[in-house]
């Protein structure tokens, strides 16, 4: 089984509604981030967690909310979504001792 | 400027041929290097580790910091068509600076032709 799982994998949705992305993780990690991919832009960071009670913005936060219901779980909300939105989201972990991080398999959104 | 910056490529290169993917960084307070390889439609996976300068090998993989110049590498030796994915780098600070986060490259994406 993996240790860093998302759902959904695969999500289209139309301009204003609000969705949300979920992230479980098994690797008993207790630092948890999201992340967005764009062609050409590489990974940028839109939250971080370093426990249930420690959420800090990343350098896209705007648009997106999170929820840290656990130690592990993680979710990343789209208020009120939008075409540039579309992205590949990626969800990882890492635990506070070590500085690699561990991503989970992504979820592609295309918002319309 | 980007903290890091990282040829996209594409790089084509043949079976059996010896890689070389670049990052330049200007943040002087980078510790820890990593690469992560990502396939199509997956999520990346860490490759190498690097603390500090060096070099480490794992493989037909070798990692290279160069801190004085801001400038790391991966090698890949007698690269193979599974070699073909996008490889990213990624570094971070360390001490009281140390906030956990990773700052990535753009990605090479590398394809290595039978």
């Amino acid at each position: 089984d993996a240790d860093v799982t998302q759902t959904p994998r695969n999500r289209i949705t139309k301009t204003g509604k609000r969705i949300m992305l979920e992230c479980s993780q098994t690797k008993g990690h207790d630092r948890m981030y999201w992340y967005r991919q764009d062609p050409g832009l590489g990974l940028q960071l839109i939250y971080y967690s370093f426990d249930v009670k420690d959420i800090n913005k990343g350098e896209i936060s705007d648009g997106y909310s999170v929820s840290r219901q656990a130690q592990a779980k993680f979710s990343l909300s789209l208020e009120s979504a939008i075409p540039n939105q579309t992205a590949l989201y990626f969800c990882a972990t890492s635990s506070g001792s070590q500085e690699t991080q561990y991503f989970g398999p992504g979820t592609r959104l295309l918002v319309l | 400027q980007k903290e890091v910056e990282q040829d996209p490529g594409p790089l084509s290169v043949p079976e059996g041929a010896i890689v070389s993917l670049n990052c330049t960084y200007s943040n002087s307070a980078f510790q820890y290097f990593m690469w992560y390889r990502q396939y199509s439609r997956k999520g990346p996976e860490l490759l190498m580790y690097t603390y500090s300068s060096g070099n480490k090998e794992d493989g037909r993989f070798t990692a290279q910091v160069d801190k004085s110049s801001k400038y790391i590498s991966l090698f890949i030796r007698d690269s193979q068509p599974s070699d073909s994915a996008t490889y990213l780098c990624a570094m971070s600070g360390s001490g009281s600076s140390n906030t956990g986060k990773l700052i990535f490259g753009q990605g090479t994406t590398l394809q290595v032709k039978p």
